[in-house]
């Protein structure tokens, strides 16, 4: 009965691969979200997307790719992985703009 | 640009004393202000949220606003060495648009036994 779930937890691959990562919450919030925490734990917010409608797209590399197939869902593909997208990767939801994010357990990507 | 400072710590604690965290914001348009708790390894999970100024309490946690100084802390009362993790200020701004939360970078919080 997880809220928010992401898969997989950890992802190793090597430079130059393309590799997904799958959100899922049953919370029935319409808007999801992902974020990116580095090294020194600094959260920053990558895209935001409102009942499979992206809202906010912020200066990320064009390599990142989101995908919301309906709004329970929000997959992220990262194309031609760079050692520096290495980090953690949290998936989250809330109600609206306004409300409280909701997170899921992240999935800490390392690049080789 | 938006920005949430706070003091990255550590802040260390002695056990039972108050916790007391502290974070300062950029953007005046910002009007909903929020607390996470973070376990090194773990996700962020809420501790609290604010919204008008004053005081909020939840048990041993109280969240305090000052929309005159952008100012918002938290103080945690009879501190355990449970509470010991990184606590994440952030801030919502609403002004147009559907925005993410802005997070600060967080305080290091360790409670001495």
């Amino acid at each position: 009965d997880t809220a928010v779930s992401q898969t997989p937890k950890y992802l190793v691959t090597q430079m130059g691969n393309d590799k997904s990562i799958k959100c899922e919450q049953n919370l029935g919030h319409d808007t999801m979200y992902w974020y990116k925490q580095d090294s020194k734990k600094f959260l920053k917010i990558m895209f935001s997307y409102n009942n499979k409608e992206l809202i906010i797209n912020e200066t990320v590399p064009n390599r990142f790719s989101p995908k919301s197939p309906d709004k329970a869902h929000l997959n992220l593909h990262i194309n031609s992985l760079e050692l520096g997208d290495s980090a953690v990767y949290f998936c989250a939801s809330s109600q609206g703009p306004m409300s409280p994010l909701h997170f899921g357990n992240g999935t800490r990507l390392t690049v080789t | 640009q938006k920005e949430v400072e706070q003091n990255s710590g550590p802040l260390s604690v002695p056990e039972g004393a108050i916790a007391s965290l502290n974070c300062t914001y950029s953007d005046r348009g910002s009007q909903s202000f929020f607390w996470y708790r973070q376990y090194s390894g773990k996700s962020p999970e809420l501790i609290m949220s604010i919204y008008s100024n004053g005081d909020k309490e939840d048990g041993r946690f109280t969240a305090q606003l000052n929309k005159a100084s952008q100012y918002v802390s938290l103080l945690i009362r009879d501190s355990q060495p449970s509470d010991s993790a990184t606590y994440l200020c952030a801030a919502l701004y609403s002004g147009g648009g559907a925005d993410g939360l802005t997070f600060g970078k967080g305080t290091h919080l360790i409670i001495q036994p």
